[in-house]
């Protein structure tokens, strides 16, 4: 287990396009976690899982923001007509059940919107 | 809604000090707070876990309390080096599905 991994590590692109980010988690934890990062700020919750379940969104998780989680392993957030408001770190997380466990986050995916 | 608030925004200090990162909280119903390091461009790494009903934890040089009545938490690092320069966060969990983020501080250790 070499914890949580999330591909691309970079990604650019041009305005008005999609673009799709993964993410593997650590492969006991059946909680996953999706998270945004801006400059100079901290993480701020976008969604969750629970195995294959999404349970919560949050109102930064526009219409244009879609998450899945089949089978309950790897996730993937796809972000359709990309917006330049929209370069940011996507950094994706995974836990155990129980609510005392921590948290275990990924490099995370940087993209930027030209 | 939880409010996270981290000081120093920023910190520089000569290598070989101990220093003290602040982190406090509004709402102490919380499950854990967890103390994480950013490096630039990359994820974070968890540094050390305290449950609500635990006063401190202490892994190397790092040593975290929480004092969750009066919604704090404190990071101590001993001994800094240059290699400790990086963003700290403190995040608190609250329920199934959150984790509050502080906006960190960013620690510089001068050689």
């Amino acid at each position: 287990d070499t914890g949580v991994s999330q591909d691309p590590r970079h990604k650019i692109t041009k305005r008005g396009q999609n673009v799709t980010f993964r993410c593997d988690p650590i492969s006991e934890h059946n909680r996953l976690y999706w998270y945004r990062q801006t400059l100079g700020q901290g993480p701020e919750f976008l969604t969750y899982f629970q195995n294959e379940a999404q349970l919560e969104k949050s109102r930064l998780l526009s219409d244009r923001f879609s998450a899945e989680r089949p089978k309950g392993s790897f996730s993937t957030l796809e972000i359709q007509r990309t917006e330049q408001g929209d370069s940011a770190m996507y950094l994706c997380a995974s836990s155990q059940r129980n609510f005392n466990y921590g948290y275990t986050f990924g490099s995370g995916t940087r993209l930027t919107v030209v | 809604k939880q409010e996270v608030t981290q000081i120093p925004a920023a910190l520089s200090v000569p290598e070989g000090e101990n220093l003290v990162l602040n982190c406090s909280f509004t709402d102490s119903a919380i499950y854990n707070l967890q103390w994480f390091r950013q490096d630039p461009g990359k994820g974070l790494t968890s540094l050390l876990l305290i449950q609500s009903s635990q006063r401190e934890q202490t892994s190397g040089r790092l040593n975290a309390s929480l004092d969750k009545s009066s919604g704090r938490s404190t990071l101590y690092i001993a001994a800094s080096q240059p290699g400790d320069s990086a963003t700290y966060l403190c995040a608190v969990k609250t329920g199934a599905n959150n984790l509050f983020f502080g906006t960190g501080t960013r620690l510089t250790v001068i050689p």
